[in-house]
């Protein structure tokens, strides 16, 4: 059963360029959220993603937006990239009825913004 | 939700048990408390949650004040690969959906 998978792990950009991260659920799982994690810090909450649409959003700005699919994935784009963008960007999934707290995050990507 | 206050290291001897603090005095009457931790360059993990019971599974014992205003993790028999950074969190049950509010955690090293 495979876990919380996300695409890319590590990616380098440009100030000013636009970013798409993936991100896969556990199986069985519709709820997805995205968290930013700058280095030495707690992971920061972005937005959360259930029937195709942003339930949730933390204090990011405009930049920052995402999309569900059908078969529950979902991706995190950013535009206009700036150097304070640079950080890991975790994916976690849960299942909506249960909601327990209980999140699943995946590994990360790693964003490096120049 | 509530503000956490976590000591920011710990060291523990391997085999010894691990008991992390944590502070949430303002939490509320709906709100649990929940422990994930996240090993270097890994995503965060979740270990356990409760709400004034003492809680315990094949990872951790959770215990909560009666008072509910502090919290201790127990890692009964710590190892090396309990080297990590945990973090204590309060979340408000129904409301809250997957938004969890990170603090910067307690880096705990296990030494051998």
């Amino acid at each position: 059963d495979a876990g919380v998978t996300q695409s890319p792990t590590h990616l380098i950009k440009t100030r000013g360029q636009q970013v798409t991260l993936r991100c896969s659920p556990k199986s069985g799982h519709d709820t997805v959220s995205w968290y930013q994690q700058a280095l030495g810090q707690g992971p920061q909450f972005i937005f959360q993603y259930y029937e195709e649409e942003e339930r949730q959003r933390g204090n990011f700005p405009d930049r920052f937006s995402g999309h569900q699919f059908p078969n529950y994935s979902s991706e995190l784009n950013v535009n206009a990239l700036l150097l304070g963008d640079s950080a890991l960007y975790l994916c976690a999934s849960s299942l909506q009825m249960t909601n327990t707290g209980e999140l699943f995050f995946g590994e990360g990507s790693r964003l490096t913004v120049l | 939700d509530a503000k956490t206050t976590q000591p920011p290291s710990m060291d523990c001897a391997e085999g010894r048990a691990a008991n992390l603090p944590c502070n949430h005095s303002t939490i509320s009457g709906n709100e649990y408390v929940y422990w994930y931790r996240q090993i270097h360059s890994q995503g965060p993990q979740y270990i356990i949650h409760g709400l004034k019971n003492n809680e315990t599974n094949e990872m951790a014992s959770l215990i909560i004040t009666e008072d509910r205003k502090s919290s201790t993790l127990i890692l009964p028999h710590a190892t090396l690969r309990d080297t990590a950074v945990y973090y204590c969190i309060v979340r408000a049950m129904g409301t809250s959906g997957s938004r969890l509010t990170f603090g910067e955690g307690t880096q705990l090293t296990v030494n051998p």
